[in-house]
């Protein structure tokens, strides 16, 4: 069982949609979470952090986080066609000493329709 | 403020060739992360230096390496290449230790032919 699964779509939405994007993990020493938005061919940029449960939100984007269920989830409020772009979730369980490494889910490729 | 810089940005090489990769991080941090992306396997951590030294090793081959600068800039090299090699390679930075969130770059696309 890998680590971080994410389902790689694709996922279709038309513009104004709430999107759910989803991971599950099976490491439970993961304690950090965060989202990153990739465009084609371009490198990954950091969208939300969290840490451990709770929610977070930022402008049309949200975070949760579920420890006990080992499920996050990231919700796009009213999308837009700017929104198109493969979402990747990350976690660790480093607060950011030494042997600090993130682990990706494979990422879901979203695309928002006019 | 500058973001991570990766060079070049796009290369094809040749089986059994090697290559090496330049990363400069933002300015201000002191830490290197490598991740390779490919489409089938996603993002896997390579390595990450910090203060010129290797901190922390992923699951890759020796053919992989890297180093690290006293400027803090980074390069990896990845030597007798092969086709399973190609893919998006990614420098990411961050401010130090006690920071968890990384901040990547453009990436270099290897093809090996």
């Amino acid at each position: 069982q890998k680590e971080v699964e994410q389902d790689p779509g694709p996922l279709s939405v038309p513009e104004g949609a709430i999107v759910s994007l989803n991971c599950t993990y099976s490491n439970s020493a993961f304690q950090y979470f965060m989202w990153y938005r990739q465009y084609s061919r371009k490198g990954p940029e950091l969208l939300m952090y969290t840490y451990s449960s709770g929610n977070k939100e930022d402008g049309r984007f949200t975070a949760q986080v579920d420890k006990s269920s080992k499920y996050i989830s990231l919700f796009i409020r009213d999308s837009q066609p700017s929104d198109s772009a493969t979402y990747l979730c990350a976690m660790s369980s480093n607060s950011g000493g030494s042997n600090y490494k993130l682990t990706f889910g494979k990422g879901t490729l979203l695309t928002v329709n006019p | 403020k500058a973001g991570v810089t990766q060079t070049p940005r796009y290369l094809i090489k040749t089986r059994g060739q090697q290559v090496t990769l330049s990363c400069s991080p933002i300015s201000g941090h002191r830490s290197v992360s490598w991740y390779q992306q490919t489409p089938g396997q996603g993002l896997q951590f390579l390595f990450e230096y910090f203060s010129e030294t290797q901190r922390n090793k992923g699951n890759f081959p020796g053919r992989f390496s890297g180093r690290q600068f006293s400027n803090s800039r980074s390069e990896m090299n990845v030597s007798t290449l092969e086709l399973g090699d190609s893919a998006l390679y990614l420098c990411a930075s961050r401010k130090g230790q006690g920071t968890n969130t990384i901040y990547f770059g453009e990436g270099s696309w290897l093809t090996v032919v």
